[in-house]
């Protein structure tokens, strides 16, 4: 079973442009999460997709934002890039039948410069 | 707040010992608890769980965590430390009626042989 799947690997950006990150769950999997990893700041929950509507979002700014597409994958964008915005992008899936495990992809490493 | 604590940025144990890395955490009612590893440069990988029942979890690579309500723990034990083990560990809680999970801040573990 193919695990959680995150494009590109590394995305390099200046200070005000838009990034675009790519997530594709787990076969069956129907909820996605976003998490970012900043160094001094640890894991810090963004944004959870479940059958393609928003359900719960971080303490992030509405220019942190993404969406759900019909075949359960989710993009995230992150409009006018700032510095602290380098981070790792990790996603996550889980099934909503009964488990409760998310099971995250390898991240996204984006760094604005 | 809701909140997790791993109160030891690194651990170190000579291969072969046991080793122990510690959470403690700060949610109300009866959250579920995991542990995730993280390889350098790589995303999360899950280890355990508990949700309800034997309080001694057994996870994988030899991985086991054990639950304390009283104490509010749920500590991540082996037996015996491989150096393969060294990574970046990481306790989450996901607190009752929510879907997101609660990180700490994480304890690198070094093994050394």
């Amino acid at each position: 079973e193919a695990g959680v799947t995150q494009s590109p690997t590394h995305l390099i950006k200046t200070r005000g442009q838009q990034a675009t990150l790519r997530c594709s769950p787990i076969s069956g999997h129907t909820s996605v999460y976003w998490y970012q990893q900043a160094l001094g700041l640890g894991l810090q929950f963004l944004l959870w997709y479940d059958e393609g509507e928003e359900r719960n979002r971080g303490n992030f700014p509405p220019r942190f934002s993404g969406r759900q597409f019909p075949n359960y994958s989710s993009e995230l964008n992150v409009n006018a890039l700032e510095l602290e915005d380098s981070a790792l992008y990790l996603c996550a899936s889980r099934s909503l039948r009964g488990q409760e495990t998310q099971y995250f992809g390898p991240g996204t490493r984006l760094l604005v410069l | 707040a809701q909140s997790v604590a791993q109160p030891e940025d690194q651990v170190n144990v000579a291969e072969g010992n046991p080793l122990t890395v510690k959470c403690t955490y700060s949610v109300s009612g009866n959250p579920y608890l995991f542990w995730y590893v993280q390889y350098p440069n790589r995303g999360l990988q899950f280890l355990l769980k508990y949700i309800t029942g034997d309080n001694l979890v057994k996870g994988s690579y030899g991985f086991e965590a054990e639950f304390n309500k009283s104490q509010t723990s749920f500590h991540l034990k082996k037996p015996s430390a491989l150096v393969s083990d060294s990574a970046l560990y990481f306790c989450a809680v996901r607190p009752p009626s929510s879907y997101k999970l609660i990180f700490g801040s994480g304890t690198r573990l070094l093994v050394r042989p």
